[in-house]
């Protein structure tokens, strides 16, 4: 079965540590994206990336970072500069061009909680 | 600016039919999607609509109005498993997608 996967789903981190996410997806889409969701808030873009070994800034990169080694794979690092890191975080894939209607594929999520 | 507008919630009965709408703003425009997500689970696609018109795909449909900057979403048939939210999500340019900060749906029986 195609999909996208996210581990864990629950994750606590204390305050001033750095924490990665992971993100695989085995659909073989060029473009993967993260995304954050407070409650009562849209999906904020954090980061994104087009193709292997590049990757751009969404609207609210500060304080995260994030690596693009293989096209199957996209994790995401919340570093303590993140001010209010505690959130749903969801990685996202999409179909290359031309292909579909490019509508994004979701993985499960990470709830991380950062006390 | 962008900016996605969606009633916050919206409450029904089971077999009605409701109309989630979206407005839109954005600096470009290349399709609408909406997609469905229950708590605390990943938003999964329902329909996409580039052009003007109706999308229908079994009980749901998706209209869109590029003049008006204007969608909904028609749920029939109610079930109780369609309490969920419901994003509303423009794709301004290839990669990316501005989201509308969802409508929460209460199917009541």
């Amino acid at each position: 079965d195609g999909g996208i996967t996210q581990s864990p789903k629950y994750l606590f981190r204390k305050e001033g540590q750095n924490v990665t996410l992971s993100c695989e997806q085995n659909l073989n889409h060029d473009a993967m994206y993260w995304y954050r969701q407070d409650p009562g808030q849209g999906l904020r873009l954090i980061y994104y990336s087009q193709i292997v070994n590049d990757f751009q800034k969404g609207d609210i990169a500060e304080g995260y970072s994030v690596s693009r080694e293989k096209k199957e794979s996209f994790p995401l690092t919340v570093t303590s500069a993140q001010k209010n890191p505690t959130a749903f975080y969801l990685c996202a894939s999409s179909p290359p061009k031309g292909e579909g209607s490019y509508e994004q594929y979701f993985g499960p999520g990470t709830r991380l909680t950062v006390t | 600016g962008q900016n996605i507008d969606q009633p916050t919630e919206m409450t029904a009965t089971e077999g009605a039919i409701v109309q989630i709408n979206c407005t839109y703003q954005t600096s470009g425009f290349n399709g609408l999607f909406w997609y469905q997500q229950h708590a605390g689970e990943a938003p999964t696609f329902l329909s996409y609509n580039v052009l003007d018109g109706l999308e229908e795909k079994g009980r749901f449909s998706s209209f869109l109005s590029r003049s008006k900057g204007y969608s909904y979403l028609l749920l029939k048939e109610l079930q109780m498993k369609d309490s969920a939210s419901y994003l509303c999500a423009v794709r301004e340019r290839f990669y990316k997608y501005i989201f509308g900060t969802g409508t929460r749906l209460k199917v009541l029986a």
